[in-house]
């Protein structure tokens, strides 16, 4: 049965970090490949990045310069690190399997940015 | 980046209705070689994360209800509810995978009438 679970802070002050962890069971990840999406409220879905099963990475071109996504395989964990946060990047944030389209899907982290 | 338009925003429906949605993308999606769109949609119920319901334009995902249709080719896609249930009250989102970035559209919403 696969499983993805995104953890991380709830909250994060303007101009911070942001650090989120996806836990993934029942599949492999050198063999799959893992995106981040996120949602501000009440509106839609934003693809940010992924990680391949190779290890490569590739970004939303309009968040690229605050983004990076890594992984540790053997905890079968997939990590977002974004800098500098702002107001706007208050949203749901998911961890999805990315085969092509995306077929496996978290339960979402809520991520407010308030001082 | 492809750009992917679906209309309506919103659309109000009675139970047992047959509704169909609209998705356009900005480029064909069609890839010559193995002749597939790269085309997905996702349901998403409040409070829940999206859920694939169908890829590759019209194959729909394992356990997803046979009213769920998918339909179309190249920049227009379709999808097809055949009789509404009340569990179908959602918003339903396109996505493109053809190329990167992967990108949605704006959503449809089904509310009742």
């Amino acid at each position: 049965q696969v499983q993805l679970k995104e953890s991380g802070p709830g909250l994060v002050q303007p101009s911070q970090t942001l650090s989120l962890t996806c836990t993934v069971s029942g599949l492999s990840l050198t063999s799959n490949s893992v995106s981040w999406i996120r949602q501000p409220p009440g509106k839609g879905l934003e693809w940010m990045g992924v990680i391949w099963s190779n290890g490569g990475t590739d970004y939303n071109s309009a968040i690229k310069s605050r983004l990076s996504i890594s992984r540790d395989t053997s905890k079968s964990q997939v990590f977002l690190k974004m800098n500098s946060l702002q107001t706007e990047d208050t949203a749901m944030y998911f961890c999805a399997n990315t085969p092509g389209d995306f077929d496996y899907w978290g339960q979402g982290v809520m991520v407010t940015v308030s001082s | 980046d492809i750009v992917m338009t679906q209309t309506p925003s919103s659309q109000a429906v009675s139970a047992g209705e047959k509704v169909t949605m609209s998705c356009k993308s900005s480029q064909s999606l069609l890839y010559s070689e193995n002749k597939k769109n790269y085309l997905a949609w996702y349901q998403q119920k409040p409070g829940q994360s999206p859920k694939l319901l169908i890829s590759w334009a019209s194959t729909r995902e394992s356990g997803v209800p046979d009213r769920f249709i998918g339909s179309g080719s190249g920049t227009d896609f379709t999808l097809t509810i055949s009789s509404v249930q009340a569990e179908d009250l959602a918003v339903y989102y396109c996505e493109q995978y053809y190329d990167t970035p992967p990108t949605f559209g704006g959503g449809t919403k089904l509310e009742l009438k």
